[in-house]
């Protein structure tokens, strides 16, 4: 029973380049999020995103970002004209989604490391 | 002020010591609270979730005071596996949506 897998688990781009980083959802999961971890700080939320429709996205950048979660396929978070100050781990997250309220558990994939030269 | 705060530590302890780590949060609304695990910046892992009541998983206490808006972890015997970061979070969100916030993590070394 695989988790989240996310991908790739390295990313290297240069300014300018675009970055598309990839989260398959555990199986039978509907809802997804992606956090954002820099260097020596916690992670932040960015976005939250059920089949087709983006939930909430308090938490991403105004520009350059985007995120979607299509009814085939995996959820995609596109960053692009990437700068240096967007390297960090980027970590997707997936949840069942059946409303069973504010403690369903978020289950994490191992992240995307993004680093731009 | 940070939503979620805690010391970053290093907390630095030798086998079967015991270590407590504290975290206050901003939000009086914030629905549900957890302690995750994190090691060296991999993904992590939800440790336990936080109850007024207080709750234990084994060396592990967690506790929760609302009117504080405090949230503390204990480790009883602490193993040399226990080193990690330990993460608190809060959740913002409501039915079904996980909005959590997380603190920037409590630094825990092991040593034998």
């Amino acid at each position: 029973n695989a988790g989240v897998m996310q991908n790739p688990r390295h990313l290297v781009r240069r300014r300018g380049q675009e970055a598309r980083l990839r989260c398959s959802p555990m199986k039978g999961h509907s809802h997804v999020y992606w956090y954002r971890q820099l260097p020596e700080e916690g992670l932040k939320f960015m976005v939250y995103l059920q089949k087709e429709n983006i939930i909430d996205e308090s938490g991403m950048p105004k520009e350059r970002f985007s995120a979607e979660f299509p009814k085939e396929g995996p959820s995609i978070l596109r960053i692009q004209q990437v700068v240096r100050g967007d390297s960090a781990a980027y970590f997707c997250a997936s949840s069942p989604g059946r409303g069973t309220g504010v403690s369903e558990k978020l289950f994490f994939g191992s992240g995307t490391q993004l680093s731009v030269l | 002020r940070k939503e979620v705060e805690q010391d970053p530590g290093p907390f630095n302890v030798p086998e079967g010591a015991t270590v407590a780590f504290n975290c206050t949060y901003s939000n009086s609304a914030s629905q549900s609270f957890f302690w995750y695990r994190q090691d060296c910046r991999k993904e992590p892992k939800l440790l336990m979730s936080v109850y007024s009541s207080g709750n234990e998983d084994g060396r592990f206490t967690a506790q929760l005071n609302r009117a504080s808006q405090y949230i503390s972890l204990l480790i009883r015997d602490s193993k040399l596996s226990d080193s990690a970061t330990y993460l608190c979070v809060v959740n913002l969100g409501n039915t079904g949506f996980q909005k959590l916030v997380f603190g920037t993590g409590t630094r825990l070394l092991v040593s034998p």
